[in-house]
């Protein structure tokens, strides 16, 4: 199975702050990866999905880059709702697997 | 508008069954692959398993094979999960989930249906 690796698991920003979260798989994945933003106590969504397209309707400060086996995701001048965990998630192989989850509070 | 509503969760002993069930709407359901992923208590989101839009293409995750089994009603929308021989450490929000088109990122997810497995 790919093992997906995010950091860090938690930080804490300011409003208008640039984050940057990682993911690295234990093997190359191309580009298939997706991020999704989970706020307490709601579903899932998705933000990024193909490692850099942005999901329709999703503000343009988040942006995914990589390939290969390291993905980043940026969330550029960070806003009061973008508080919420932030999963990976590798679509090449089966089983799909996601990572960890990192935590960002505002 | 896409709406995914998933039913069919409660409080079931070890070793018992459930199945669960995801009523679609506001797309065309069999023309799109689905997921079913779920979410322990507190802990991250672990993938399930997958049906391709025509039901011809399954796949499990290893915890879940045998005791497992995923299916669709393209007749009537609705998406399903067969769970046997329950153990408590499959206690967890299920969501169902609809792909992007073309892909199997996940574009759509239900609210969700919790499944308590205790005695």
């Amino acid at each position: 199975d790919i093992h997906l690796t995010q950091s860090p698991s938690f930080l804490s920003a300011s409003v208008g702050d640039r984050v940057t979260i990682t993911c690295r798989a234990s093997q190359g994945i191309n580009n298939f990866l997706a991020w999704y933003q989970q706020r307490p106590g709601k579903a899932p969504k998705l933000l990024i999905y193909a490692a850099f397209t942005l999901q329709s309707g999703v503000p343009s400060r988040f942006s995914g880059s990589g390939s290969g086996a390291e993905f980043t995701l940026t969330i550029n001048s960070l806003q009061p709702e973008d508080s919420a965990t932030y999963y990976c998630q590798q679509l090449s192989i089966y089983p799909l697997t996601f990572g960890g989850g990192t935590k960002v509070e505002i | 508008q896409v709406q995914l509503v998933e039913s069919g969760g409660g409080v079931v002993q070890p070793g018992g069954s459930l199945r669960l069930s995801c009523a679609a709407s506001g797309f065309a359901f069999s023309n799109y692959g689905m997921h079913w992923v779920r979410q322990a208590p507190d802990k991250g989101l672990e993938w399930v398993a997958y049906i391709h839009n025509d039901g011809s293409d399954k796949h499990y995750v290893d915890s879940v094979k045998g005791r497992c089994t995923i299916s669709r009603d393209n007749s009537k929308n609705t998406l399903y999960l067969q769970m046997n021989s329950l153990r408590v450490d499959d206690t967890a929000i299920y969501y169902c989930a609809k792909v992007v088109p073309g892909g199997h990122d996940i574009e759509w997810w239900g609210q969700g249906t919790l499944v308590t497995v205790s005695s």
